[in-house]
């Protein structure tokens, strides 16, 4: 089992560009989870899924964020147009469960924007 | 808000010597787990104890739950350096299906 596959790893881009965070999460796993940490507010929920569906987008910052998980394999978080207090390590965690019995999360991305 | 509370903020031992760290929520709980992350690195699932449970151990680590006090704690016995890393707790209330994270302890193990 390959776990949670986050890419990329690092991204830095400009100021008002798109930027695309993808996440594959483990096979059979119908939870999906997007967070964001930074040293300022620590761990943040931003979007989840069960079986596909958005659940709880509460935590999306703004419209400029949107995630999509158009099969059970892959999700995207899009951040459109960018700036730089968007700078965090997004991780994308999965869980077969809902979270009961625990996620399992990505290495993350570490974006950058200048 | 029902997110957990970490007490310390940050603790520093020496190596064989033990950790412990505590956890504060404010709400009904259906269970509480325990995550560490290492620099850089997503966070790891170390053990799970249930709202009927007041206690559990997995290797070096015990965990206690005291539901009356919303509180839980995490002890690591003779630390290591390679214990070096943040510590989160995070509670599943079953109302939503998701965990709600705290704020996290920084560990330090020095030689």
């Amino acid at each position: 089992d390959a776990g949670v596959i986050q890419s990329p790893r690092h991204e830095v881009t400009e100021m008002g560009q798109e930027v695309t965070l993808r996440c594959k999460p483990i096979s059979g796993h119908n939870s999906l989870f997007w967070y964001r940490q930074t040293m300022m507010r620590g761990l943040e929920l931003l979007i989840y899924f069960n079986n596909n569906v958005p659940i709880d987008d509460s935590g999306m910052p703004e419209d400029r964020f949107s995630a999509k998980m158009p099969n059970a394999s892959f999700s995207t978080l899009k951040i459109q147009p960018s700036e730089p207090r968007d700078s965090a390590v997004y991780f994308c965690a999965s869980s077969p469960t809902g979270g009961i019995s625990g996620y399992t999360f990505g290495s993350g991305t570490r974006l950058t924007v200048v | 808000s029902q997110q957990g509370e970490e007490d310390p903020q940050a603790l520093s031992i020496q190596e064989g010597e033990n950790a412990t760290m505590n956890c504060s929520y404010k709400t009904s709980i259906n269970n509480l787990q325990w995550y560490r992350q290492n620099s850089g690195r997503g966070l790891v699932h170390l053990i799970l104890i249930r709202s009927n449970e007041r206690e559990k151990h997995s290797g070096r680590l015990r965990v206690t739950l005291d539901t009356s006090k919303k509180s839980s704690s995490l002890l690591i016995t003779a630390s290591r350096a390679a214990d070096t890393a943040s510590y989160f707790c995070a509670i599943y209330t079953g109302t939503a299906s998701k965990l709600t994270f705290g704020t996290g302890t920084r560990l330090q193990v020095t030689l």
